[in-house]
C-alpha cells in the first residue's frame, strides 16, 4: 500500500536559516512525488514535482529511492515561506491513487 | 478564468440533514475529485471522476454521493449528515487523471455538523 509520512507537524525556524521538511514514502513501484503548499487564506497549490526537477521559490526536493525519501529543502528561509506543506505520492496510475501526507506547518520568524 | 470554484465556503448542519457542496471548473478538465481534510489526517480522497458520466469511489466514500453530468460540475452530496463529517472539503481538478500533471484546488468548504 502507498503511504506518505511527514514526521514533523510543526517546523519553526528563523529567517535566513536552512529549511528541510521531511517526507518518507512507502511504495513498491516507481513513485511520482509532489510537494503541495497552502499559504494562509490561499488555495492548496502545487509547489514542485520530482519528475520536473524544478526549483520553485528556492525550494528543491530530491528523490532518494534508497532511503525512500523526498525531503523539501531551502537554503535560506523567508518569512513568506510560512505555510502548510504536504508531500504527496502517486503510484503512476492516476490521481485517484494520489496519497497525501499529514502535512508540516513551517513557521519562519523574523 | 475562475479555476475551481466551491460553494458554500461555510456551512453548519444538524445531524440528519442533507446538503450539496458545489464544485465547478472552467478549465475543461477531465478529472475532478473531492477530498476531506481533517487534523492529523492529511487529505483523503472521497470520490473522483475521470469524465462526464464516470465516477468512482476514493478512500473514504461512505455517506457521500457524487454525479458528473457535465464536464464543468462535480457536486458532492451528503445524504444524512453526521458529526463525523465535520471537516474541510476540497474539490480539485486536472486536465487528465493520469497523475503526472497538476491538481488545481478550490478554496475549500468548511462544514460543521452538530
Amino acid at each position: 500500500a502507498q503511504r506518505v509520512t511527514q514526521p514533523e507537524k510543526l517546523l519553526s525556524v528563523f529567517k535566513g536559516a536552512p529549511v528541510e521538511l521531511k517526507c518518507n514514502y512507502s511504495y513498491s513501484g516507481s513513485p511520482e512525488l509532489f510537494w503541495y503548499v497552502q499559504y494562509s487564506r490561499q488555495r492548496l497549490q502545487l509547489l514542485l514535482r520530482h519528475i520536473s526537477r524544478e526549483s520553485i521559490k528556492g525550494f528543491t526536493a530530491d528523490l532518494n529511492k534508497g532511503e525512500t525519501s523526498f525531503h523539501l529543502k531551502k537554503p535560506f528561509a523567508q518569512e513568506e515561506d510560512s505555510a502548510m506543506y504536504y508531500c504527496a505520492l502517486s503510484g503512476g496510475t492516476g490521481f485517484q491513487k494520489l496519497v497525501f501526507g499529514t502535512g508540516t506547518r513551517l513557521l519562519v520568524s523574523p | 478564468n475562475a479555476g475551481v470554484t466551491q460553494t458554500p465556503k461555510f456551512q453548519v448542519l444538524k445531524t440528519g440533514q442533507s446538503m450539496t457542496l458545489q464544485c465547478a471548473q472552467d478549465m475543461n478538465h477531465e478529472y475532478m475529485s473531492w477530498y476531506r481534510q481533517d487534523p492529523g489526517m492529511g487529505l483523503r480522497l472521497i470520490h473522483y471522476s475521470v469524465g462526464a458520466g464516470i465516477t468512482d469511489q476514493g478512500e473514504v466514500p461512505n455517506g457521500y454521493n457524487v454525479s458528473r453530468s457535465t464536464t464543468e460540475d462535480f457536486p458532492l452530496r451528503l445524504l444524512s449528515a453526521a458529526p463525523s463529517q465535520t471537516s474541510v472539503y476540497f474539490c480539485a481538478s486536472s486536465l487528465t487523471g493520469w497523475g503526472t500533471g497538476e491538481l488545481f484546488f478550490g478554496e475549500g468548504s468548511r462544514l460543521t455538523v452538530l
